[in-house]
């Protein structure tokens, strides 16, 4: 079956440490995604990448970093530097045609900082 | 800069009615498209309906269907025949170049028994 997967589902770190979180896709999708949710908010866009090798900022991409060295893997760490961590963390994908932009995403991973 | 707005935080609807949730946006480009998510409690993100800006017919898949006013900036879904399985966030997203969803608050949707 085709689809996003990330892991962990749950995870949790201490303050000042440093976590990656994982994103993998087997759609052959060109361009992939990281967003950020809060509670009772929408998503925010952190990091987008439309090829291999190559990845944008997203609104709020300080206190995190991507690579993309892979078109199916995109992760996502999230560094001591971001000052508020705890949140939930969405991965997504989309083929970059013109006639289609929908965007699919995964399961999401619950991120704890204490 | 765009901007989409969902100006209903919650809104609940009777098992088997229809139920209409409000989305507004803002952009200055002509072509665009527009999307409703879903995001039940498992907090998967379920597309629902898109929406082309150049199509000035409605768009709608199966109880669900869309009011798409390009003048207005509106773009509100209707959902019919209402089931407890349509429980969950609803998410307005526009998606107007440079690879980037930009999204609503999302309006929370219950259904009553």
């Amino acid at each position: 079956d085709g689809g996003i997967t990330q892991s962990p589902k749950y995870l949790f770190r201490k303050e000042g440490q440093n976590v990656t979180l994982s994103c993998e896709q087997n759609l052959n999708h060109d361009a992939m995604y990281w967003y950020r949710q809060d509670p009772g908010q929408g998503l925010r866009l952190i990091y987008y990448s439309q090829i291999v090798n190559d990845f944008q900022k997203g609104d709020i991409a300080e206190g995190y970093s991507v690579s993309r060295e892979k078109k199916e893997s995109f992760p996502l760490t999230v560094t001591s530097a971001q000052k508020n961590p705890t949140a939930f963390y969405l991965c997504a994908s989309s083929v970059t045609t013109l006639y289609t932009y929908e965007q699919y995403f995964g399961p999401g991973t619950r991120l704890t900082v204490t | 800069a765009q901007t989409v707005t969902q100006s209903q935080p919650e809104m609940s609807v009777q098992e088997a009615e229809t139920v209409t949730l409000s989305c507004t946006y803002d952009t200055s480009e002509s072509d665009y498209y527009l999307f409703w998510y879903k995001q039940p409690p498992s907090r998967q993100m379920i597309l629902v309906i898109r929406q082309e800006a150049y199509k000035q017919q409605n768009a709608t898949e199966n109880r669900f269907s869309v009011n798409f006013q390009k003048a207005a900036k509106s773009f509100s879904l209707k959902i019919s025949d209402s089931q407890l399985g349509d429980a969950a966030m609803y998410f307005c997203a526009l998606f107007q170049g440079a690879q980037k969803l930009v999204f609503g608050q999302g309006t929370r949707l219950t259904i009553n028994p």
